[in-house]
Formats: structure tokens, C-alpha cells, sequence
């Protein structure tokens, strides 16, 4: 059973950078048939997709977060990691990390982690 | 980006009842539609993927349709369970979007 969770601070302070880390367990982030991707939703709020990694490291990013959101992945620790820099109040949300069904732009989100709540306040 | 729609935002209902939440794209997407059952506090569960396929352990009740611009799910005799939002999500083209949910409330 794929088993995803995240990590990282709870609270961040305007302008500084977000930065959160996926652990995968029950299969593997190299295997290359999967695209990982994080995935945000605020308070109260719908879904909001920020972008995934291939396990060669290639990337696609939502243009509405593009100049902010780098995410990077560790094959060896089994992780994918986010950061979202120059953060505002508006980024806070919970935050889920999913894996897309294939490697493939068709494929649903079939595992998804707990998510994680970060609120950006001084 | 495609733009995803649903209706109603929101329906009450009985347990019993049949029920039935419509997404709408703003462009042609083929059957590249995904839909998804989030509770609250919890993160969003696979329920039907390509329009109309049952995600495994899925029970028999959920049903999805359509193609093209316009999409159904149905949950054909609502269970306590199933009070719940849902989503619909596009996998056509990226950016990937979903559409803003439908809550299911308990009449």
C-alpha cells in the first residue's frame, strides 16, 4: 500500500520561503511511472494544483505560481520536496502531496498524503 | 487554462435519495475528467477517473458520465456515508484544474 506524507513547518513568516517535504513508502518515487505532484487547497476553499516532478527531475509548474514554486526530488531518501518562495497570507493552505497515476497528463491523483496545514503570518 | 465549473455548489438530500453533481469545462477535454469524495479534515479519495471508470473499492452506487465539455456523477441511492464534497478535475492538459466542489448535506 503507497503510503504518502508530508512534512515541514507549520508557520511562516511573510516573504520567507516555504519549504516542505514529501516521504513515499510502499513504492518508489524512481521508479518512472508516476508523476508526483503537490497540490494545495486554503481554508474553506477548492483545490489548487501547484505542479509535478518526474523521477528524472523534469518539472511542470501552474503558470500562476511559476516564478515561486521549485520542486525537487530525492530518489535515495524516497522524497519529493516543495518550496514557494516570497510568501504571502494568501498561500496559506493546506497542503497535500499526490501521486498522479501514470506519467502521463491523463492520470488521476490516486494517493494523496494527509496533508499539512501552513499558515504564513508574522 | 481550462476553466472547470460545477453545479450546484451545494444539495441537500436523504439518505435514499439519488443524487447528481455536474462539472462543465470550458473547453473540449475528451473523457479526461477525474472526480473526487473529500471529507472534512481529510484528503481528497479517487472516487471515478477517464469520465466514467470506478476506481477499485469504489462502491457500485457512484457512477460518472460524459465527454466533451459536460460531465454527471451520480450516486444512485445516497448513503451516510457519502455527506461529503466533491470534486471534478480535469487531466487533460496542464495546468491541471478542478472545479470549485459540490457539497453534499444531509436534509
Amino acid at each position: 500500500q503507497v503510503q504518502l506524507q508530508e512534512s515541514g513547518p507549520g508557520l511562516v513568516k511573510p516573504s520567507e520561503t516555504l519549504s516542505l517535504t514529501c516521504t513515499v513508502s510502499g513504492g518508489s518515487v524512481g521508479s518512472g511511472r508516476y508523476y508526483w505532484s503537490w497540490i494545495r487547497q486554503p481554508p474553506g476553499k477548492g483545490l489548487e494544483w501547484i505542479g509535478y516532478i518526474y523521477y528524472s527531475g523534469s518539472t511542470n509548474y501552474n503558470p500562476s505560481l511559476k516564478s515561486r514554486v521549485t520542486i525537487s526530488v530525492d530518489t535515495s531518501k524516497n522524497q519529493f520536496s516543495l518550496k514557494l518562495s516570497s510568501v504571502t497570507a494568501a498561500d496559506t493552505a493546506v497542503y497535500y502531496c499526490a501521486r498522479q497515476n501514470g506519467d502521463y497528463v491523463g492520470h488521476p491523483f490516486d494517493y494523496w498524503g494527509q496533508g499539512t496545514l501552513v499558515t504564513v503570518s508574522s | 487554462d481550462i476553466q472547470m465549473t460545477q453545479s450546484p455548489s451545494s444539495v441537500s438530500a436523504s439518505v435514499g435519495d439519488r443524487v447528481t453533481v455536474t462539472c462543465r469545462a470550458s473547453q473540449g477535454i475528451s473523457t479526461w475528467l477525474a472526480w473526487y469524495q473529500q471529507k472534512p479534515g481529510k484528503a481528497p479519495k479517487l472516487l471515478i477517473y477517464a469520465a466514467s471508470s470506478l476506481q477499485s473499492g469504489v462502491p457500485s452506487r457512484f457512477s460518472g458520465s460524459g465527454s466533451g465539455t459536460d460531465f454527471t456523477l451520480t450516486i444512485s441511492s445516497l448513503q451516510p456515508e457519502d455527506f461529503a464534497t466533491y470534486y471534478c478535475q480535469q487531466a487533460n492538459s496542464f495546468p491541471l484544474t478542478f472545479g470549485g466542489g459540490t457539497k453534499v448535506e444531509i436534509k
